[in-house]
């Protein structure tokens, strides 16, 4: 059964302290997503890739974050320095999306990050 | 920014009810797909409609675009407690070249026994 795989579930940390989560995308998918989950903002695209190459990243804070798809098993998004304000859940998804947009995407299970 | 906006916010019914959600989008899309949230999960893939389609059902769901207001709605008949989720409409927008997935803000329903 395929899944998308993400670590950590749960991450709390210190303000200023550098996270890195990290997705295994499901195998043959040429999409992934990352996607940032809050109550005000509701899902937020950060950034996504297509074969592994990246995309658009205009979601995201350039200061301090960062993506990057190192193989096309692991994706990683990282914080440095991480705030009180980045606290959300972190999900990743991927997909075998068509041109002109067409596809499902699937989701892994979010990484929750609290920081302190 | 969203390109979807759901409507209610949050809805409250019996099991056996109906429970029907909107979704209204701003730019051209070339189809809207709807997913569904379990509390502390990710979201899961539950049907997609072209453009060129009015109308789609998946057993209880059934899926209606209208693309002339820019809307769809997302009907699940004979609720289940099990239904109990939040459910998101997506689009790829024509503004960003249909690359991008775009998510809606969310109804939350909860159905209760």
């Amino acid at each position: 059964d395929a899944r998308v795989t993400q670590t950590p579930r749960d991450k709390v940390t210190e303000m200023g302290q550098e996270v890195t989560m990290r997705c295994q995308p499901i195998l043959g998918h040429n999409t992934v997503f990352w996607y940032r989950q809050t109550m005000m903002q509701g899902l937020e695209l950060l950034a996504y890739f297509r074969n592994r190459a990246p995309l658009d990243d205009s979601g995201m804070p350039k200061d301090r974050f960062s993506a990057e798809m190192p193989d096309a098993t692991l994706a990683t998004l990282k914080i440095q320095p991480s705030e009180p304000r980045d606290s959300a859940v972190y999900f990743c998804a991927s997909g075998f999306l068509l041109a002109g947009g067409t596809g499902e995407l699937f989701f892994g299970e979010g990484s929750r990050l609290t920081v302190l | 920014s969203q390109q979807g906006e759901e409507d209610p916010q949050a809805l409250s019914i019996q099991e056996g009810e109906n429970a029907t959600m909107n979704c209204s989008y701003k730019t051209s899309i070339n189809n809207l797909q709807w997913y569904r949230q379990n509390s502390g999960r990710g979201l899961v893939h539950l049907i997609l409609i072209r453009s060129n389609e009015r109308e789609k059902h998946s057993g209880r769901l059934r899926v209606t675009l209208d693309t002339s207001k820019k809307s769809s709605s997302l009907l699940i008949t004979a609720s289940r407690a099990a239904d109990t989720a939040s459910y998101f409409c997506a689009t790829y927008s024509m503004n960003t070249g249909f690359q991008k997935l775009v998510f809606g803000t969310g109804t939350r329903l909860l159905v209760s026994p």
